[in-house]
């Protein structure tokens, strides 16, 4: 299976502040077609997850544009360029190229 | 707006099968991969499969000898059967909707989710 390590495991945030995200797989998913296939997500206390990017870099439908993605072959980072009181939650990143499609184990954000 | 609502019983027997549906509403299901993925209390997410709007299906490996997962357009459905449950398949169960931007190679991402339902074995 693609192994996918989170880090920070934790993080606790002063808003107005930036915050970064790294996930590394334990196989490339850069793809020979140019994509690599991990996207970024959000859950929020007591919600069902939703998608922030995808494809490494490409901002979901909605979503604020203080929200980036970077990476590819097997280091990917998710930047909060300024974190606000509704980005609390667990984000987590998630592989689709390789089955089984896998998840990190999650990033618990907080606001301090 | 699609939008995805689950039914199903919250409660199954250990050893009996765990029988979910998603109704999709809002949109049509062409051209779309439909995908399954739980949440045991507490924990993190696991992939357990997807189902194309051709009816190609990929399953994670560890439940392929359990899972099924099947659609039916016209009524915009799709269901999942896991058979032989136990205390370990307790989880939170989620739907959703999958793009791809390559179909055949990969989903892009899960883009559409619904509230979840929350299943117990016991």
């Amino acid at each position: 299976d693609t192994v996918m390590t989170q880090s920070p495991l934790s993080l606790t945030v002063t808003p107005g502040e930036p915050a970064s995200i790294s996930c590394r797989s334990s196989q490339s998913l850069l793809h020979s077609n140019g994509y690599n296939y991990l996207g970024w997500y959000l859950q929020k206390p007591g919600q069902s997850p939703q998608v922030l990017i995808y494809l490494s870099s490409t901002r979901a439908s909605g979503v604020p544009d203080r929200f980036s993605g970077s990476g590819s072959g097997t280091d990917f980072t998710l930047k909060i360029s300024r974190v606000e009181a509704e980005d609390v939650g667990v984000y987590y990143c998630m592989q689709t190229l390789h089955t089984p499609l896998t998840f990190g184990g999650g990033t618990k954000v907080e606001i301090k | 707006q699609v939008q995805l609502q689950e039914s199903g019983p919250g409660l199954v027997k250990p050893s009996e099968t765990l029988s979910l549906t998603c109704t999709v509403s809002g949109g049509s299901m062409n051209n779309y991969y439909w995908g399954w993925i739980r949440q045991p209390p507490g924990k993190g997410l696991e992939w357990i499969g997807y189902i194309y709007s051709t009816g190609h299906t990929n399953y994670n490996p560890s439940l392929r000898s359990r899972v099924t997962i099947s659609l039916d357009t016209s009524k915009n459905q799709f269901s999942l059967k896991l058979s032989s449950v136990t205390a370990a398949d307790t989880a939170v169960y989620f739907c959703a909707r999958a793009p791809s931007t390559a179909v055949a190679i990969a989903v892009d991402a899960f883009d559409i989710w619904d509230l979840g339902t929350m299943v117990a074995v016991s």
